[in-house]
């Protein structure tokens, strides 16, 4: 399978814990986005990078949240201090420069209990 | 703020009738793409209209981009229970990351 993937797929932690989510992206993509979505919502942007280059940043992610892109490939994205209102699905996405067709992988599901 | 607004929000039909699920702007955007997402999955790709007026068909599915590329509708003939899910669509433009619409939520019954 050479579609974007996701790891872990499930994750429950306890507040105020940190969590790592971590994507790879079809292979010739060399745009990511990371996106969130809470029950009943469309996704909204979190942040995109072009190559290892992180090129915006939506004012959803805090303080909190960094991500990283460091060889242009696969992206990592960090939630300190997990807060109740962070749980939701973090998706992750891919495309070319140029084109604005953009696909999921299928998704990090984030519970903070 | 760009925002898309789809509707209906919620529809439940039986097997075999067909439905339109509208997706509208007061923007105007360089493309539209149209997804599926099933529960606890990411969204599967339908179509990318780029074109005003563009028409697709996907099998049962047709995709419509408005004239002016601020709205666009889907419309699925003789629905079928594979057909449940959430539907979103989203645009894209110079910026980049997608706006998504508010989603409808398709149900058919057998």
């Amino acid at each position: 399978d050479t579609g974007v993937s996701q790891d872990p797929r499930h994750k429950i932690t306890k507040r105020g814990q940190n969590v790592t989510f971590r994507c790879d992206p079809i292979s010739e993509h060399n745009r990511l986005y990371w996106y969130r979505q809470t029950l009943g919502q469309g996704p909204e942007f979190l942040t995109y990078f072009q190559n290892e280059a992180q090129l915006e940043k939506s004012r959803l992610l805090s303080d909190r949240f960094s991500a990283e892109r460091p060889k242009g490939s696969f992206s990592t994205l960090e939630i300190q201090r997990t807060e109740q209102g962070d749980s939701a699905m973090y998706l992750c996405a891919s495309s070319l420069t140029g084109t604005d067709t953009q696909y999921f992988g299928p998704g990090t599901r984030l519970t903070v209990l | 703020t760009q925002l898309l607004e789809q509707s209906p929000q919620f529809l439940s039909i039986q097997e075999g009738e067909n439905l339109t699920v509208y997706c509208n702007s007061s923007s105007v955007f360089s493309s539209l793409q149209w997804y599926r997402q099933e529960p606890g999955e990411g969204p599967v790709l339908l179509v990318t209209v780029v074109t005003g007026g563009e028409v697709k068909k996907l099998k049962r599915l047709t995709f419509q981009f408005g004239d002016a590329r601020k709205d666009s509708s889907l419309h699925i003939t003789a629905a079928q229970p594979g057909d449940t899910g959430l539907y979103l669509c989203a645009a894209g433009g110079a910026t980049n990351k997608l706006i998504f619409g508010t989603g409808t939520l398709l149900a058919v019954q057998p």
